[in-house]
């Protein structure tokens, strides 16, 4: 039963430190999402990848926040400095996209908590 | 800007019942529709999507239609249980200059026994 994988499932962290999150996404899906959960927001995308070319990271503060696919099994998202407001989970998606349109399966979140 | 709006508020009914949920959309053309549904501590969970060109789509006991020039879908499930007691979230993509899905903030059902 393919599925998304991601860690760490909790991260708690003080403000100032570096945070790594990672996505497994499934075999042979050619689009990979970063999205981030908060009650007042809702679910934002951050940023994503087609055949590990990044598309659009539009949704992302540049300053802090990098997104890479270093290879077709792992993204990784990064927040250096992280800070209070980054407090939120932040979901990994992939699909199969074709023309446009396709699916998302979304893999169980990472809740990070910034002190 | 576009925006998409979903019931805030709670959507409670009686088991057996049918859920009609509603995502209203402004500002937006978008090519297709997806609902998803998520569960507390989990990610979305996909259900269906729907095309602009499609007025009507079913999958056992969920109907979707898409009302282009309202600009919105309904979601129903029939003879609900409670175990479809969950949060639905309507998503839009694809139109012009899109190519990711913009979701909705999400409706929550409550299905009492």
């Amino acid at each position: 039963d393919a599925r998304v994988t991601q860690t760490p499932r909790h991260k708690v962290t003080e403000m100032g430190q570096e945070v790594t999150m990672r996505c497994q996404p499934i075999l042979g899906h050619n689009t990979v999402f970063w999205y981030r959960q908060t009650m007042m927001q809702g679910l934002e995308l951050l940023a994503y990848f087609r055949n590990r070319a990044p598309l659009d990271d539009s949704g992302m503060p540049k300053d802090r926040f990098s997104a890479e696919m270093p290879d077709a099994t792992l993204a990784t998202l990064k927040i250096q400095p992280s800070e209070p407001r980054d407090s939120a989970v932040y979901f990994c998606a992939s699909g199969l996209v074709v023309g446009g349109q396709g699916e998302q399966f979304f893999g169980p979140g990472t809740r990070l908590t910034v002190l | 800007s576009q925006k998409i709006e979903q019931n805030s508020e709670a959507l409670n009914i009686q088991e057996g019942k049918t859920a009609t949920l509603t995502c209203n959309y402004t500002n937006y053309s978008p090519a297709y529709l997806q609902w998803y549904r998520q569960d507390p501590g989990r990610g979305p969970v996909f259900l269906l999507l729907i095309r602009e060109n499609e007025k009507e789509k079913r999958k056992e006991r969920l109907k979707v239609t898409f009302d282009t020039t309202l600009k919105q879908s309904l979601f129903h499930i029939t003879a609900s249980q409670p175990a479809d007691s969950a949060t639905y979230l309507c998503a839009l993509g694809g139109g012009t200059g899109r190519r990711a899905l913009t979701f909705g903030s999400g409706t929550r059902l409550q299905v009492q026994p």
